[in-house]
């Protein structure tokens, strides 16, 4: 198994522009997170999905950002428009049946 | 969201010495995860305790749920280089089915 892929790895943009984060969760899992880490804030959980359902986005910081799931296989964070406090990285991870997280490599976003 | 304390924040030591960090809270939870995580990867679970008093032990490390499972300690025996990485508590909330995490003990052990 190719774990939880995410791209792009690294995404450097302008404030103000449109950034889509990508993550394909492992097969079979039926719940995928998004996280945003910092050093001042550590890991925040930012939204979650079940069986393709979001199901608690309050960690979303505000409406600039939107998350998706049309698929089990597919996801993806957006970000519109991007400011430089959106600076971070963002983890993408799965698990099957809210058990044991499985986290990708992350993707480190800077805004210029 | 749990309000979550990890302690020390930053931790650097000698190969071969021992350690514990802390993960505290005020609310009661009904488990707890520990992940390690290293430079440019994601959180790796090391382990999940259930039941309060619960110990668990991975080869040198050792892992205690507190009593009300409101807190939990990590005790790592003659540390190693390769045991250098950010340890992250995430205590699972009685509703839901999300764990939150904590800001994390970043260690290093110099050889």
């Amino acid at each position: 198994d190719a774990g939880v892929i995410q791209s792009p790895r690294h995404e450097v943009t302008e404030m103000g522009q449109e950034v889509t984060l990508r993550c394909k969760p492992i097969s079979g899992h039926n719940s995928l997170f998004w996280y945003r880490q910092t050093m001042m804030r550590g890991l925040e959980l930012l939204i979650y999905f079940n069986n393709n359902v979001p199901i608690d986005d309050s960690g979303m910081p505000e409406d600039r950002f939107s998350a998706k799931m049309p698929n089990a296989s597919f996801s993806t964070l957006k970000i519109q428009p991007s400011e430089p406090r959106d600076s971070a990285v963002y983890f993408c991870a799965s698990s099957l049946r809210s058990l044991e997280q499985f986290f990708g490599p992350g993707t480190r976003l800077t805004v210029l | 969201t749990q309000l979550l304390e990890q302690s020390p924040q930053f931790l650097s030591i000698q190969e071969g010495e021992n350690l514990t960090v802390y993960c505290n809270s005020s609310s009661v939870f009904s488990s707890l995860q520990w992940y390690r995580q290293e430079p440019g990867e994601g959180p790796v679970l090391l382990v999940t305790v259930v039941t309060g008093g619960e110990v668990k032990k991975l080869k040198r490390l050792t892992f205690q749920f507190g009593d009300a499972r409101k807190d939990s300690s990590l005790h790592i025996t003659a540390a190693q280089p390769g045991d250098t990485g950010l340890y992250l508590c995430a205590p699972r909330g009685n509703t839901g089915n999300q764990f939150y995490f904590g800001t994390g003990t970043s260690l290093t052990v110099i050889p």
